[in-house]
């Protein structure tokens, strides 16, 4: 079974660019999971997806992230624009029921 | 205070021993409780989840519950240097079973041959 796929794995922008990411989840996993996790500190949530509804989209700063889930599969998180502060590693997550499975992020780098 | 403490270490143990790794929360509501290990550069990987108050093994791991303290670990027997890696704890609240997780900062482990 494939796991969660997530591109790309790495991008290096400059500050007040914007910035894509792509998940594919679990095949069959209804929920869907955007982290951010910054060097030493364990993942944060961004934004969860149940179908292609946001449920908790809480911690998302709203005024730079957006994210959508437009057919309940895959999704996309943008920034724009940028800023030094949102470099870190930004990972999805999927999961059928109890257990959250991680692909294996996108490293940002914001310069 | 955190809602989920963890002891950033290192822990360094020799290859052979037993390495424990511990895991405080603050909301007693508290219903899930996992553990992942991420390797450096890595991205979190599921190894034990528990339920329940008590001990749930699985080959060298064991995790622990106790509910009535906030406190989870993690004891790996037969500490191998593949084990060294940072050991993230979370816990998920109330009783959905898909609502968000509440990492711990991590505990790095360090087992030396």
């Amino acid at each position: 079974e494939a796991g969660v796929v997530q591109s790309p794995r790495y991008k290096i922008i400059e500050k007040k660019q914007p910035v894509a990411f792509w998940c594919n989840p679990i095949s069959g996993h209804n929920t869907l999971y955007w982290y951010r996790q910054n060097l030493g500190q364990g993942p944060e949530l961004l934004i969860r997806y149940e179908n292609e509804e946001a449920v908790d989209d809480s911690q998302l700063p709203k005024d730079r992230f957006s994210a959508e889930r437009l057919k309940g599969v895959d999704s996309t998180l943008k920034i724009q624009p940028a800023e030094l502060g949102d470099s870190a590693v930004y990972l999805c997550a999927s999961s059928s029921g109890n257990e959250q499975f991680f692909g294996p992020g996108t490293r940002l780098t914001v310069l | 205070q955190k809602e989920v403490e963890q002891n950033s270490g290192p822990l360094s143990v020799p290859e052979g021993a037993i390495a424990s790794l511990n895991c405080t929360y603050s909301d007693r509501g508290s219903q899930s409780f996992f553990w992942y290990r991420q390797y450096s550069g890595k991205s979190p990987e599921l190894i034990m989840s528990i339920y329940s108050n008590g001990d749930k093994e699985d080959g060298r791991f064991t995790a622990q519950l106790n509910k009535a303290s906030q406190y989870v670990s993690l004891l790996i027997r037969d500490s191998q240097p593949s084990d060294s890696a940072t050991y993230l704890c979370a816990v998920r609240r109330g009783s959905s079973n898909t609502g968000k997780l509440i990492f711990g900062q991590g505990t790095t482990l360090q087992v030396k041959p």
